[in-house]
């Protein structure tokens, strides 16, 4: 079966570090992919992980271990804008996605 | 470059009726796939087209349908609509050529169903 889980919400404060795990079990892997979405809006790519390790991107940075079906997303001097919702999202075969429930983050002055 | 564009952006429906939504991707970009969002399920994925085929498909009844055209526009089509149908419907555009790709959210369609 296909199942991506993440923490429902989290709160931290304006210039800190937060850090959203993602676990995922799916019949196939093709990479996994985080989506930041503001409300009322489209997502929009974050970063994209195939394989094991660190990308960093800005003050964004994802981590995966394949071995174990777990990524992170590392949000750094986290802004007031930063507020939204994070999709962790594991393409299975070719262009099937599954999304994660989603981490709704707010950040605190 | 224009961003996906998806048309009606609003709609409200009776049970039974049936819709279709458009979806126009990315000049160049010839993978399209279409996603239900709900508070309660979150972003479920319907199915996918490239090149007017349908590639893949999700978990969805057949009451959901879809096609693509040789410009790569996409509708999707719902029938017999349920108040479970009430959902934001996105579509999402990538060049779609070789492997799994970023994907371009449109705006959505906001179906209401009553």
């Amino acid at each position: 079966g296909q199942n991506i889980d993440q923490p429902t919400e989290m709160t931290a404060t304006e210039g800190a570090i937060v850090q959203i795990n993602c676990t995922y079990q799916t019949s196939g892997f093709n990479g996994l992919f985080w989506y930041q979405q503001h409300a009322g809006e489209a997502p929009t790519f974050l970063s994209y992980n195939v394989l094991d390790g660190l990308e960093e991107k800005g003050r964004f940075s994802s981590f995966l271990s394949r071995s174990k079906g777990y990524s992170y997303l590392l949000l750094k001097e986290l802004q007031m804008k930063d507020s939204a919702s994070y999709l962790c999202a594991v393409a299975d075969y070719g262009q099937n996605f599954v999304f994660g429930p989603g981490t709704r983050l707010s950040v605190l002055p | 470059k224009a961003g996906v564009t998806q048309t009606p952006r609003y709609l409200i429906k009776t049970r039974g009726q049936q819709v279709t939504l458009s979806c126009s991707p990315i000049s160049g970009h010839r993978s399209v796939s279409w996603y239900q969002q709900t508070p309660g399920q979150g972003l479920q994925f319907l199915f996918e087209y490239f090149s007017e085929t349908q590639r893949n498909k999700g978990n969805f009844p057949g009451r959901f349908s879809g096609r693509q055209f040789s410009n790569s526009r996409s509708e999707m089509n719902v029938s017999t609509l349920e108040l479970g149908d009430s959902a934001l419907y996105l579509c999402a555009s990538s060049p779609g050529t070789s492997g799994p790709m970023e994907q371009y959210f449109g705006p959505g369609t906001r179906l209401t169903v009553t």
